[in-house]
Protein backbone atom coordinates (compact mmCIF):
# COMPACT_ATOMS: atom_id res chain seq x y z
CA UNK A 1 0.00 0.00 0.00
CA UNK A 2 1.41 3.35 -0.83
CA UNK A 3 1.94 5.68 1.73
CA UNK A 4 0.39 9.47 2.14
CA UNK A 5 2.84 11.66 -0.06
CA UNK A 6 3.26 15.59 0.57
CA UNK A 7 5.69 18.28 -1.11
CA UNK A 8 7.49 19.71 -1.01
CA UNK A 9 9.82 18.08 1.91
CA UNK A 10 11.23 21.59 2.75
CA UNK A 11 10.09 25.40 1.95
CA UNK A 12 12.03 28.18 3.04
CA UNK A 13 9.85 31.71 2.42
CA UNK A 14 10.22 35.17 3.64
CA UNK A 15 7.85 36.89 6.13
CA UNK A 16 4.30 37.90 3.95
CA UNK A 17 5.41 35.59 0.95
CA UNK A 18 2.47 32.70 0.29
CA UNK A 19 3.29 29.18 0.27
CA UNK A 20 0.97 26.04 -0.23
CA UNK A 21 1.92 22.04 0.46
CA UNK A 22 0.45 19.24 -1.50
CA UNK A 23 -0.76 15.98 0.10
CA UNK A 24 -2.06 13.25 -1.96
CA UNK A 25 -3.79 10.47 1.00
CA UNK A 26 -3.87 6.87 0.51
CA UNK A 27 -6.25 5.87 -2.03
CA UNK A 28 -9.71 4.96 -0.20
CA UNK A 29 -9.48 6.94 3.15
CA UNK A 30 -12.33 8.97 3.14
CA UNK A 31 -10.68 11.25 6.19
CA UNK A 32 -7.83 13.64 5.85
CA UNK A 33 -5.93 15.89 8.63
CA UNK A 34 -3.66 18.40 8.43
CA UNK A 35 -1.67 19.06 11.12
CA UNK A 36 0.93 21.82 12.47
CA UNK A 37 4.49 20.69 14.58
CA UNK A 38 5.96 23.20 15.71
CA UNK A 39 10.09 22.39 16.90
CA UNK A 40 9.90 20.88 20.42
CA UNK A 41 5.63 20.20 20.64
CA UNK A 42 3.18 17.28 19.61
CA UNK A 43 1.60 17.89 16.69
CA UNK A 44 -1.44 20.54 16.36
CA UNK A 45 -4.40 20.09 14.14
CA UNK A 46 -5.50 22.37 11.98
CA UNK A 47 -8.12 21.11 9.36
CA UNK A 48 -10.02 17.63 9.43
CA UNK A 49 -11.61 16.46 5.78
CA UNK A 50 -14.04 13.87 5.37
CA UNK A 51 -13.87 13.09 1.70
CA UNK A 52 -14.44 16.52 0.44
CA UNK A 53 -16.11 18.43 3.27
CA UNK A 54 -14.84 20.10 6.51
CA UNK A 55 -15.66 18.18 9.33
CA UNK A 56 -13.24 20.50 12.12
CA UNK A 57 -11.21 23.75 11.41
CA UNK A 58 -11.50 25.35 15.14
CA UNK A 59 -7.73 25.98 14.88
CA UNK A 60 -7.23 27.14 11.67
CA UNK A 61 -6.05 30.43 11.67
CA UNK A 62 -8.73 31.72 8.70
CA UNK A 63 -7.51 34.95 8.29
CA UNK A 64 -4.07 33.49 6.69
CA UNK A 65 -4.67 29.73 6.31
CA UNK A 66 -6.68 28.50 3.92
CA UNK A 67 -7.35 24.81 2.55
CA UNK A 68 -9.35 22.46 0.32
CA UNK A 69 -9.80 18.69 -1.22
CA UNK A 70 -11.20 18.67 -4.30
CA UNK A 71 -13.32 15.94 -5.08
CA UNK A 72 -12.07 14.11 -1.62
CA UNK A 73 -8.71 13.14 -2.80
CA UNK A 74 -5.49 15.33 -2.80
CA UNK A 75 -5.27 18.23 -0.38
CA UNK A 76 -3.59 21.55 -0.18
CA UNK A 77 -2.81 23.97 2.84
CA UNK A 78 -2.25 27.41 1.63
CA UNK A 79 -0.82 30.32 4.46
CA UNK A 80 -0.71 33.62 2.64
CA UNK A 81 0.83 35.81 3.98
CA UNK A 82 3.66 33.80 6.48
CA UNK A 83 4.57 34.98 9.71
CA UNK A 84 7.77 34.19 11.41
CA UNK A 85 6.17 31.74 13.99
CA UNK A 86 4.30 29.69 11.12
CA UNK A 87 7.83 27.89 10.92
CA UNK A 88 7.32 24.26 11.76
CA UNK A 89 6.57 20.84 10.07
CA UNK A 90 3.46 20.58 8.69
CA UNK A 91 1.95 17.12 8.48
CA UNK A 92 -0.76 15.75 6.37
CA UNK A 93 -2.25 12.09 7.83
CA UNK A 94 -5.00 9.75 6.20
CA UNK A 95 -7.27 7.01 7.94
CA UNK A 96 -9.49 4.42 6.75
CA UNK A 97 -12.26 4.46 9.66
CA UNK A 98 -12.77 5.45 12.96
CA UNK A 99 -9.52 6.38 14.94
CA UNK A 100 -8.85 3.05 16.83
CA UNK A 101 -7.66 2.41 12.81
CA UNK A 102 -4.88 5.13 13.74
CA UNK A 103 -3.54 7.79 11.24
CA UNK A 104 -1.04 7.24 8.35
CA UNK A 105 1.44 10.26 8.76
CA UNK A 106 3.17 11.56 4.92
CA UNK A 107 6.81 12.72 6.07
CA UNK A 108 5.73 16.52 6.47
CA UNK A 109 6.86 19.50 4.81
CA UNK A 110 9.63 21.29 6.96
CA UNK A 111 8.80 24.84 6.77
CA UNK A 112 11.02 28.05 7.84
CA UNK A 113 9.88 31.45 7.26
CA UNK A 114 13.23 34.05 7.37
CA UNK B 1 -11.30 18.59 25.98
CA UNK B 2 -9.51 15.97 25.95
CA UNK B 3 -5.87 16.03 26.81
CA UNK B 4 -2.41 14.08 27.24
CA UNK B 5 0.16 14.18 29.20
CA UNK B 6 3.58 12.87 29.00
CA UNK B 7 6.86 12.95 30.39
CA UNK B 8 9.67 15.63 29.65
CA UNK B 9 12.68 14.40 27.96
CA UNK B 10 15.25 13.79 26.92
CA UNK B 11 15.69 10.38 28.37
CA UNK B 12 18.94 8.94 27.80
CA UNK B 13 19.44 5.16 28.33
CA UNK B 14 22.45 3.14 27.59
CA UNK B 15 22.02 0.29 25.06
CA UNK B 16 20.18 -2.35 26.40
CA UNK B 17 18.48 -1.01 29.45
CA UNK B 18 14.90 -1.17 30.81
CA UNK B 19 12.71 1.97 29.09
CA UNK B 20 9.64 3.23 30.73
CA UNK B 21 7.85 6.36 29.09
CA UNK B 22 5.03 7.95 31.52
CA UNK B 23 1.49 8.68 29.79
CA UNK B 24 -1.45 10.12 31.02
CA UNK B 25 -5.15 11.13 29.69
CA UNK B 26 -7.81 12.57 30.37
CA UNK B 27 -11.16 12.35 27.62
CA UNK B 28 -14.80 11.98 27.68
CA UNK B 29 -15.94 8.21 27.49
CA UNK B 30 -13.34 5.69 26.11
CA UNK B 31 -10.70 6.26 23.90
CA UNK B 32 -8.83 4.58 21.63
CA UNK B 33 -4.76 5.10 22.78
CA UNK B 34 -1.74 5.08 20.65
CA UNK B 35 2.08 5.71 21.03
CA UNK B 36 3.61 7.13 17.89
CA UNK B 37 7.05 7.60 16.92
CA UNK B 38 9.18 9.79 15.20
CA UNK B 39 12.41 8.89 14.12
CA UNK B 40 14.96 11.58 12.80
CA UNK B 41 13.96 13.59 9.14
CA UNK B 42 10.65 11.08 9.16
CA UNK B 43 7.30 11.14 9.86
CA UNK B 44 5.12 10.02 12.47
CA UNK B 45 4.33 6.41 12.57
CA UNK B 46 1.81 4.27 14.42
CA UNK B 47 3.69 2.18 17.09
CA UNK B 48 1.10 0.57 18.89
CA UNK B 49 -2.81 1.01 20.29
CA UNK B 50 -5.24 0.03 22.69
CA UNK B 51 -9.00 0.80 21.80
CA UNK B 52 -10.39 -0.72 25.77
CA UNK B 53 -9.59 -1.09 28.69
CA UNK B 54 -6.95 -3.97 29.80
CA UNK B 55 -6.11 -4.28 26.38
CA UNK B 56 -2.20 -4.47 25.86
CA UNK B 57 -0.86 -3.35 22.78
CA UNK B 58 2.69 -4.39 21.25
CA UNK B 59 5.30 -4.21 18.11
CA UNK B 60 9.11 -4.61 17.71
CA UNK B 61 9.36 -4.98 21.65
CA UNK B 62 7.39 -2.03 22.99
CA UNK B 63 4.56 -2.62 25.16
CA UNK B 64 1.68 -0.49 26.81
CA UNK B 65 -1.31 -1.35 28.75
CA UNK B 66 -4.77 0.50 28.94
CA UNK B 67 -5.29 1.39 32.51
CA UNK B 68 -8.70 2.77 32.93
CA UNK B 69 -8.01 2.89 36.92
CA UNK B 70 -5.23 5.97 36.52
CA UNK B 71 -5.86 6.79 33.44
CA UNK B 72 -2.58 5.85 31.87
CA UNK B 73 -0.68 4.07 28.97
CA UNK B 74 2.51 4.08 30.11
CA UNK B 75 5.34 2.93 27.01
CA UNK B 76 7.73 0.36 27.99
CA UNK B 77 10.47 -1.68 26.69
CA UNK B 78 13.06 -4.41 27.91
CA UNK B 79 16.01 -3.95 26.81
CA UNK B 80 16.31 -0.90 23.85
CA UNK B 81 18.79 -0.89 21.45
CA UNK B 82 20.59 2.16 19.50
CA UNK B 83 17.74 2.00 16.62
CA UNK B 84 15.16 2.92 19.20
CA UNK B 85 16.37 6.60 19.49
CA UNK B 86 13.63 8.32 18.59
CA UNK B 87 10.77 11.12 19.78
CA UNK B 88 7.77 8.88 21.22
CA UNK B 89 4.35 10.69 21.43
CA UNK B 90 1.44 9.28 23.39
CA UNK B 91 -1.94 10.14 22.03
CA UNK B 92 -5.60 9.39 22.72
CA UNK B 93 -8.94 9.82 20.62
CA UNK B 94 -12.52 8.66 20.70
CA UNK B 95 -15.02 7.57 17.64
CA UNK B 96 -14.37 9.87 14.84
CA UNK B 97 -12.86 12.36 16.65
CA UNK B 98 -9.33 14.13 16.32
CA UNK B 99 -6.40 12.32 17.62
CA UNK B 100 -5.17 14.49 20.68
CA UNK B 101 -1.18 14.51 21.20
CA UNK B 102 0.71 14.29 23.76
CA UNK B 103 4.28 17.01 23.30
CA UNK B 104 6.44 14.12 22.52
CA UNK B 105 9.40 12.14 24.97
CA UNK B 106 12.75 11.86 23.03
CA UNK B 107 14.45 8.89 23.40
CA UNK B 108 18.34 8.58 23.12
CA UNK B 109 19.88 5.56 23.59
CA UNK B 110 23.77 5.65 23.71
CA UNK B 111 25.95 2.32 22.65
Amino acid sequence: EAGVAQSPRYKIIEKRQSVAFWCNPISGHATLYWYQQILGQGPKLLIQFQNNGVVDDSQLPKDRFSAERLKGVDSTLKIQPAKLEDSAVYLCATRAGPTNYGYTFGSGTRLTVV
Amino acid sequence: GDSVTQMEGPVTLSEEAFLTINCTYTATGYPSLFWYVQYPGEGLQLLLKATKADDKGSNKGFEATYRKETTSFHLEKGSVQVSDSAVYFCASSGGYQKVTFGTGTKLQVIP
